[in-house]
């Protein structure tokens, strides 16, 4: 089956700590985008990417890192400089910029 | 700025009530507008993209339409399966590596 797998699903960060959000897709999709989820909020986005080894900060970019060095593979790192880590993260893909977008079914960051 | 608004934001429906979902957009110059259908901790689910006012699209009971500052999701005797959050969002022309810009969302419930 086609499609974009997140790992995990349920992630905890205790303070000071740096976590590895993963996102592979088998869609052959070029484009690949982060977004993060708040209550009551629209999906905002952190990082997107349109080719491997090449990424651009989106939004909110500000505590997080990531890296393209496999076209299936787009893991977002949550370093300690983002201080309200908690929310729902999402990943997403396209065939280029500016087609559908795709969505894995998310990752659950929360803070211990 | 580009601005997403959905109304309402949670609506709660009999099986069987139709009605409507309203995403009100500012943007400048209309590529597309997206409307994903989301249940509980999952990802987004794609359902239509319109490029251009007056586009219409269907997909069992729901029903896309799009003018030039908004786009109406019509729920036509919706089922309890069709409880979950609605959300819209546009990608501007001046936006070539696919921005998505997302409204809140209108949560749905229907009950038997």
């Amino acid at each position: 089956d086609g499609g974009i797998t997140q790992s995990p699903k349920y992630l905890f960060r205790k303070e000071g700590q740096n976590v590895t959000l993963s996102c592979e897709q088998n869609l052959n999709h070029d484009a690949m985008y982060w977004y993060r989820q708040d209550p009551g909020q629209g999906l905002r986005l952190i990082y997107y990417s349109q080719i491997v080894n090449d990424f651009q900060k989106g939004d909110i970019a500000e505590g997080y890192s990531v890296s393209r060095e496999k076209k299936e593979s787009f893991p977002l790192t949550v370093t300690s400089a983002q201080k309200n880590p908690t929310a729902f993260y999402l990943c997403a893909s396209s065939t280029d910029s500016g087609d559908i977008q795709y969505f894995g079914a998310g990752t659950r960051l929360s803070v211990l | 700025e580009d601005q997403v608004t959905q109304s309402p934001e949670a609506l709660r429906l009999q099986e069987g009530e139709s009605s409507s979902l309203n995403c009100s957009y500012t943007v400048s110059g209309l590529r597309g507008l997206f409307w994903y259908r989301q249940d509980p901790g999952k990802g987004p689910e794609f359902l239509f993209t319109l490029y251009s006012a007056g586009e219409e699209k269907e997909k069992e009971r729901l029903k896309a339409t799009l003018t030039k500052k908004e786009s109406f999701l019509h729920i036509t005797a919706p089922k309890p399966e069709d409880s979950a959050t609605y959300l819209c969002a546009v990608q501007a022309i001046t936006d070539s590596w696919g921005k998505l810009q997302f409204g809140a969302g209108t949560q749905v419930v229907v009950t038997p």
